[in-house]
């Protein structure tokens, strides 16, 4: 069964320190990943998504499929980056067509 | 262009009664998912509806059940409801059936508690 995994629950780090969110995913084809962030009392939005290799507020992850891994990076953390980090996954066909399949989040927290 | 909006935002209810909750996606999505939210549990998909059919079902007892309008507009229900239930559920919606780079956007929730 396809399964996402964030290994730390709770990562703290200082201001300007660099970040690091692991994913680790098990799926055996070419799933679709992706990263949704939760500010505080503001609803999940999409991050980014692994096929748009793009870079958003400083953050980028590369899919990794020979670790299965999707880690989430930024150089240098910001304040107003605090937030609950989701990574999930998709499965482009079969019977669970279309879903997200979400790992148990990564509260995010950076000090001043 | 308003975004997915839920209702009610709280609702308490207790043991064996029923709920129905409800989702408006955002206007011209057709693709609706539900999803469960549960310290223990996480995020957990509960079903997709897309053009008032139902495409995909997570692994939930058969006391969840859903459906979809005309206009997009999907409601979800709960009977006989269980002290396990209390959970934010939570509404995304997109343009069309879920494939390859179509994003969901998620509604604010509703916050169900079982007592």
């Amino acid at each position: 069964a396809q399964r996402v995994t964030q290994p730390e629950k709770l990562l703290s780090v200082f201001k300007g320190a660099p970040v690091e969110l692991k994913c680790n995913y098990s799926y055996s084809g070419s799933p679709e990943l992706f990263w949704y962030v939760q500010y505080s009392r503001q609803r999940l939005q999409l991050l980014l998504r692994h096929i748009s290799r793009e870079s958003i507020k400083g953050f980028t992850a590369d899919l990794n499929k020979g670790e299965t891994s999707f880690h989430l990076k930024k150089p240098f953390a910001q304040e107003e980056d605090s937030a609950m980090y989701y990574c999930a996954l998709r499965v482009p066909y079969g019977g669970s067509q279309g879903n997200l399949i979400f790992g148990k989040g990564t509260k995010l927290s950076v000090k001043p | 262009k308003a975004g997915v909006t839920q209702t009610p935002r709280y609702l308490i209810k207790t043991r064996g009664q029923q709920v129905t909750l409800s989702c408006s996606p955002i206007s011209g999505h057709r693709s609706v998912s539900w999803y469960q939210q549960t310290p223990g549990q996480g995020l957990q998909f509960l079903f997709e509806y897309f053009s008032e059919t139902q495409r995909n079902k997570g692994n939930f007892p058969g006391r969840f059940s859903g459906r979809q309008f005309s206009n997009s507009r999907s409601e979800m229900n709960v009977s006989t409801l269980e002290l396990g239930d209390s959970a934010l559920y939570l509404c995304a919606s997109s343009l069309g059936t879920s494939g390859r780079g179509l994003e969901q956007y998620f509604g604010p929730g509703t916050r169900l508690t079982v007592l």
